[in-house]
């Protein structure tokens, strides 16, 4: 199976300032892995994904970053906007499904 | 271009009533899933639909049944609803397996 752990449940940044989400991950055979921020009464939204392949890949405002080795999962945005206040989840798929981490509250401080 | 829909968006069932919850999507995805989340929790997978055709079980299927109708659309039917399956259940789908994955808006669903 794979387990993803969380490292906050909560993160308070400044607006402008970077944010750094991070996730942990169990299964080394886990191969994709995708994050994605959820808006309060909606569905998850995709932000960026990554393959086992590769370490980093950059979105628009937004970085993750693979560390297979220690199994760890990054997501960074950068200067934090009031409207990236949202839970934030990263997801691994072992297999056909995905396994989300329990999630990272945003908070984005005037 | 509606992406996922999920039908209805609330319902409030007594123990032991069934109801089918749908979910469609127009993007001629080939996979399609079932995940609930509860509170402060993220989502964890009950069912899935890696092809028309086929099923398979996620982490937590007990108490749940699915129907892949046809390529557009994938049902989870409670039978014998239980108080413990008061959740939000989330449809999504992918062009395939371990592809980006979309979700429909969800259903709140309350078992008293």
């Amino acid at each position: 199976g794979e387990s993803v752990g969380l490292h906050l449940p909560t993160l308070s940044v400044q607006e402008g300032d970077n944010s750094i989400i991070n996730c942990a991950y169990s299964n080394s055979a886990s191969d994709y892995f995708i994050w994605y921020k959820q808006e309060s009464g909606k569905g998850p939204q995709f932000i960026i994904d990554i393959r086992s392949n590769m370490d980093k890949r950059q979105g628009q405002r937004v970085t993750v970053l693979l560390n297979k080795t220690v199994k760890h999962l990054s997501l960074q945005i950068a200067a934090t906007q009031p409207g990236d206040s949202a839970v934030y989840f990263c997801a691994v798929s072992p297999a056909d499904g995905l396994t989300f981490g329990k999630g990272t509250h945003l908070i984005i401080q005037p | 271009n509606a992406g996922v829909t999920q039908t209805p968006k609330f319902q409030v069932l007594k123990t032991g009533q069934s109801m089918t919850l749908q979910c469609a999507q127009d993007m001629n995805h080939n996979s399609m899933y079932w995940y609930r989340q509860d509170p402060g929790m993220g989502l964890r997978l009950i069912y899935y639909s890696a092809s028309e055709g086929t099923t398979d079980k996620g982490e937590v299927p007990n108490g749940y049944n699915v129907s892949r109708l046809n390529k557009r659309e994938f049902s989870l039917r409670l039978e014998s609803a239980a108080p413990s399956q008061t959740s939000v259940y989330f449809c999504a789908s992918s062009e395939a397996p371990r592809y980006e994955q979309y979700f429909g808006p969800g259903t709140r669903l309350t078992v008293t």
